[in-house]
């Protein structure tokens, strides 16, 4: 089944303590991005990946890291948490074409405090 | 920068009642996506409008891409149940994806 994973599905965790969120699909896209969903902001883009070894900022990365180490994977790295990083967190994978859609992801709910 | 708003943010509706929400971009778009997002679930593409003026249907669904290419709406004809949770939009600019802050769509039966 084709589909974009991420882990974990929730995360409560210590402010100024590592994580990692892990992301993988298994489509073969070129695109992959992560998103945070906030009440009333929509969904802002943090970093995104047009391919292997290539990431650029979206419109909020300032506190994350992201790798694109092989094509399937994205993990989303908060080197040091703070609490208005408090958030839901969406990987999104696509073909990379200006007219290829999205695909989500399940979510992963992230709490700091 | 690139600022992609959607009104309303909520919406209420008796069932049957029609609705709509409304996008509109801050800059000229490449494309126009529109995505559903269930309540506690992930979004999913719905549609794709790329062309100035283009207009799609799905079932009750009406997408609209308008003519200049800044701002687009999503239509749903005789409401169900089934069409509640948030519809975004999402304007493609290079490879950058810039999301509507999104529609809240109630159902009451």
């Amino acid at each position: 089944e084709a589909q974009v994973t991420q882990n974990p599905r929730y995360l409560i965790t210590v402010t100024g303590k590592k994580l990692t969120v892990t992301c993988s699909q298994n489509m073969n896209h070129e695109y992959m991005s992560w998103y945070r969903q906030d009440p009333g902001l929509g969904l802002r883009q943090i970093y995104y990946s047009m391919n292997v070894e290539v990431t650029d900022k979206g419109d909020v990365p300032e506190g994350y890291k992201v790798s694109r180490k092989e094509k399937r994977n994205f993990p989303l790295i908060l080197e040091s948490p703070s609490p208005n990083q408090t958030s839901l967190y969406f990987c999104a994978s696509s073909w990379g074409r200006r007219n290829s859609p999205l695909h989500f992801g399940n979510g992963t709910r992230l709490t700091v405090t | 920068g690139q600022q992609v708003m959607q009104i309303p943010q909520y919406q209420h509706v008796q069932e049957g009642e029609d609705f709509t929400t409304y996008c509109n971009s801050s800059t000229t778009l490449s494309n126009i996506q529109w995505y559903k997002q269930r309540p506690g679930g992930h979004p999913v593409f719905l549609i794709q409008l790329v062309k100035s003026g283009e207009v799609k249907k799905q079932k009750r669904l009406t997408f609209q891409f308008g003519e200049a290419k800044k701002n687009s709406s999503l239509h749903i004809t005789a409401t169900q149940t089934t069409d509640v949770g948030t519809y975004f939009c999402a304007g493609h600019t290079g490879n950058q994806f810039y999301f509507g802050t999104g529609t809240s769509l109630t159902v009451i039966p």
